[in-house]
């Protein structure tokens, strides 16, 4: 049974640097065509999908703000680090991980999410 | 990057009836990595429909999707209580994965 979740700060500065961390079981990321995504939603609006990374360590971002996120795996502790520096205020949302198999299935089974608030 | 546009932003339909709801991409998918997500409030998206058409495990026979290059539908046969919903499309064939911006489906 896959599971994830995702930890990380519920608080951020503006300008400090956000690390989330999606822990999961029930697969495992060397696994061909496995990938784990990240997607956030803000208060009341539209799911924004970030980022994701495959078993082969190919990486893919959102252009906007592919200067200030880094995704990145820890297989061996079956996890995925999402790193975004400079925060502002408009990044305050809930953020999402979720598994995914490469061109087989779309985000198939997901966190919980976890609520980042970024205020001085 | 490919804009995936939803209408309408709100449908009110009562239970019982039939719920249409519609996904336009930007340009021609060329492939059928195109998904369906239902989240109810306060909770994580649900994947509904992978590949256009293909049900995830468990989902009722009521949700079907259908579509091909540009345009594509979620439809929903018999609306049962528990249908009420915001509900987006995702592509997933061509990086940024975009989502749609939803559409609500709401009791009339």
């Amino acid at each position: 049974q896959i599971s994830l979740q995702e930890s990380g700060p519920a608080l951020v500065k503006p300008t400090q640097t956000l690390t989330l961390t999606c822990t999961f079981s029930g697969f495992s990321l060397n696994s061909t065509a496995v990938g784990v995504g990240w997607v956030r939603q803000p208060p009341g609006k539209a799911l924004e999908w970030l980022a994701v990374i495959y078993w082969n360590d190919d990486k893919r971002y959102i252009p906007s703000l592919r200067s200030s996120l880094t995704i990145a795996k820890d297989t061996s502790k079956n996890q995925v680090v999402l790193t975004m520096t400079d925060m502002d205020p408009v990044d305050t949302a809930t953020y999402y991980c979720a598994h995914t198999m490469r061109f087989l299935t779309a985000l198939d089974v997901w966190g919980r999410g976890t609520t980042v608030t970024v205020s001085s | 990057e490919i804009v995936l546009t939803q209408s309408p932003g709100t449908l009110s339909l009562s239970p019982g009836e039939r719920a249409t709801l519609s996904c336009r991409a930007s340009q021609d998918l060329r492939s059928t990595f195109l998904a369906w997500y239902q989240q109810k409030p306060g909770q994580a998206p649900v994947l509904l429909i992978y590949g256009v058409s293909n049900r995830a495990t468990g989902l009722p026979d009521r949700f079907s999707g259908s579509g091909s290059g540009t345009d594509f539908t979620l439809t929903i046969s018999r609306l049962e209580p528990e249908d009420f919903a915001v509900y987006y499309c995702q592509q997933y064939g061509s990086s940024p994965h975009t989502f749609g911006q939803g559409t609500k489906l709401e009791i009339k």
